[in-house]
């Protein structure tokens, strides 16, 4: 079965430090993966995705990704943690087979907390 | 930019009453989407639409169901509501084909039902 896994439900990290959310996934083929983040009462914006091409995206605010593919991983990272980037983070792919329609699996979200 | 609206942000329904959300999207996508969200659980896929009159069932599409009329709105309907419905309610568009599928999301509806 197809499924997106974020290991941990909350990250705490200082401001200034680097971060990092962790996603792994399993589908068939080749995965297309994004991040989103939502802030609280409100809905999720896009920061990144992965098609194809180099391994490294970057994004929207300063996160990056990288996708690994032996790993079956796509973990989030910011260099420099700032108090604003609290907020849910979501980790998805697209479903296999759903290339027309563009239907996601969510994993269950992660909290980050950056403290001053 | 993309916008897509919701008619409601906060909205208190009684059990067995029907309800009405109601999604409209701006940049004439072809997808819509409606999730529930609900903690630790993520987003559940609830139906989606990929034309006019067009729909599919998501993952947990018992006790609602969709009309889409027109391109740009999309709506959900609870027929009878139940506390186990109280939830957080996303819509989202996109616009299909290679190298896209990114989704972009309304404000949210946080439905009550009492």
């Amino acid at each position: 079965a197809q499924s997106v896994a974020q290991p941990e439900d909350q990250v705490n990290v200082a401001e200034g430090n680097p971060l990092t959310v962790k996603c792994t996934y399993s589908v068939s083929g080749n995965p297309y993966l994004f991040w989103y983040v939502q802030y609280p009462n409100r809905g999720l914006q896009f920061l990144l995705k992965y098609i194809t091409g180099d391994n490294l995206v970057k994004g929207s605010y300063g996160f990056e990704a990288e996708f690994n593919k032996s790993q079956t991983s796509f973990h989030l990272k910011k260099p420099s943690a700032l108090v604003s980037d609290s907020a849910l983070y979501f980790c998805a792919v697209v479903v296999s087979g759903s290339s027309n329609t563009g239907k996601l699996i969510f994993g269950q979200g992660t909290t980050l907390q950056v403290k001053p | 930019d993309v916008k897509v609206t919701q008619s409601s942000r906060y909205l208190v329904k009684r059990t067995g009453e029907k309800v009405f959300l109601e999604c409209v999207q701006d940049m004439d996508h072809e997808n819509m989407f409606w999730y529930r969200q609900d903690p630790g659980l993520g987003l559940r896929l609830i139906y989606f639409s990929y034309d006019v009159k067009m729909k599919e069932k998501g993952d947990i599409p018992e006790g609602y169901s969709v009309s889409r009329e027109k391109k740009e709105r999309f709506s959900l309907i609870l027929e009878s509501a139940s506390t186990n419905q109280t939830s957080m309610y996303l819509c989202a568009s996109s616009r299909p084909g290679q190298g896209s599928y990114e989704q972009y999301f309304g404000p949210g509806t946080r439905l009550t039902v009492t």
